[in-house]
Parts: structure tokens; sequence; C-alpha cells
């Protein structure tokens, strides 16, 4: 098992650009998330998915889209960037096993917009 | 809702201390609790857990109890490492039929030779 993968693991943008943040995880998993790492900020969760088909909006939602098309992947789309979204990107899955949902990290995405 | 309130760090110990991060929480039914560790330049993993009241989780010398009186989850380790230098995330998740977790905002440990 490769786990949770992202890609890139660093990237940097202009302000205005776009990009697509990739997560894979193969552990056939249903719930998939986003977070936004800053310091003294804690983790933030920018959107979520249940399942194939099914996202919501976390804490900070504004300025990114995320779709669902296969449980295996996650991608978190930049539609236009601006420096307040540079920060470090984390994916994370889940599964509840018996009541009890242990989060499975990728290893981040450094993303820094000029 | 729910919430999780950590001690604030940096927490700095010399080789060998005794370490114990607080970790108390607020929750609605009966949560799962965790403590995840991330290393520095690395996604978080899951350190240890506890899934009802009294369960001790324990994992790498780490040790944290789940109180319910209390409401606390307390990380502990009798003699630390300079390799335990990392940032620690304590978090409840499995209240309400929610997939979402609840993390504290992580306690940043500093161990000197």
């Amino acid at each position: 098992n490769a786990g949770v993968t992202q890609t890139p693991k660093f990237q940097v943008l202009k302000t205005g650009q776009s990009m697509t943040l990739q997560c894979a995880q193969d552990m056939n998993h249903e719930y998939m998330s986003w977070y936004r790492q800053d310091p003294g900020m804690g983790l933030r969760l920018i959107h979520y998915s249940v399942g194939a088909g099914i996202t919501d909006q976390g804490e900070v939602p504004n300025g990114y889209n995320v779709s669902r098309s296969t449980t295996e992947d996650f991608p978190l789309r930049l539609l236009s960037a601006a420096p307040s979204q540079t920060s470090v990107y984390f994916c994370a899955s889940s599964q509840r096993l018996a009541g009890v949902d242990e989060q499975y990290f990728g290893p981040g995405t450094r993303l820094t917009v000029t | 809702g729910n919430s999780v309130t950590q001690m604030e760090g940096p927490v700095t110990l010399s080789e060998e201390a005794f370490l114990t991060i607080n970790c108390t929480y607020t929750a609605t039914g009966y949560p799962s609790l965790f403590w995840y560790v991330q290393y520095p330049g690395e996604g978080l993993q899951l350190l240890l857990k506890a899934t009802k009241a009294d369960d001790k989780g324990s994992n790498k010398g780490f040790e944290a109890t789940y109180r319910k009186e209390t409401t606390s989850f307390h990380l502990e380790k009798g003699s630390v490492q300079v390799s335990d230098s990392a940032v620690y995330f304590c978090a409840l998740s499995g209240t309400g039929g929610s997939y979402i977790p609840t993390f504290g905002r992580g306690t940043s440990l500093i161990v000197h030779p």
C-alpha cells in the first residue's frame, strides 16, 4: 500500500494562475479531506468528501474547488491563486471501522504564491 | 460543537526528561480520542488512540488515558529523546455520525541533547 500520495511536493505560482493539487489513496477509504496548515493556525479544513460524487465545504473553502469522481482520487483546484493561499496543503483519508475513524495523511504540498 | 484544547508550545526539554502535553476536549456523545505526530517536513501520522473511557493508548513509549470525568487525554512519555522533536496534535472524532475530526492546534516539542 502506498497510502495517501500527493503531488507535487513543492509548487510556486504567480498571482492569478490556476493549478490542481493531486491526492490519491489506495486503501478504498470513503472519507477524504483537504487541510491547509499555516503557522500558529493549526489545521483548517478546506473541503471534504464522504464518497464518490459527494463533496462539501469545510471551514475555509473560498478560492478552492474539489470533485470526487472516483473513490481513489480527490484533487484540489485553485482557481486564481492569491498570496493568502501560500500554505502547506495536506490530503487525508479515513474509513470508519467499529465506530473509529483514524486519519491517514499524505506528505503535503508546499505552495508559494508570489 | 466539538472542540479540543492543547497546551501552547513550544515545550522545550532535555533528553531523558519526562514529558506531559495536556489535552482537554468538549464533545457530544462518546468520541474516540487520538494523538497524531508531525515530524519536520512530513504529514501527520497516528501516534496512539483510545476509543472509550478509561482506555489507555500507547505507542513508542508514549501513553495517554481517556478520562471522561475530566474530559482529558494528556500525552506522557517517561524519557524523551532528541528524535521525539515534532509537533503533536490531539484530536477527537466519531460523534453525531460525522466523519469530520476535530483537531487541537498542535504543540511543538523540542528536545535538546
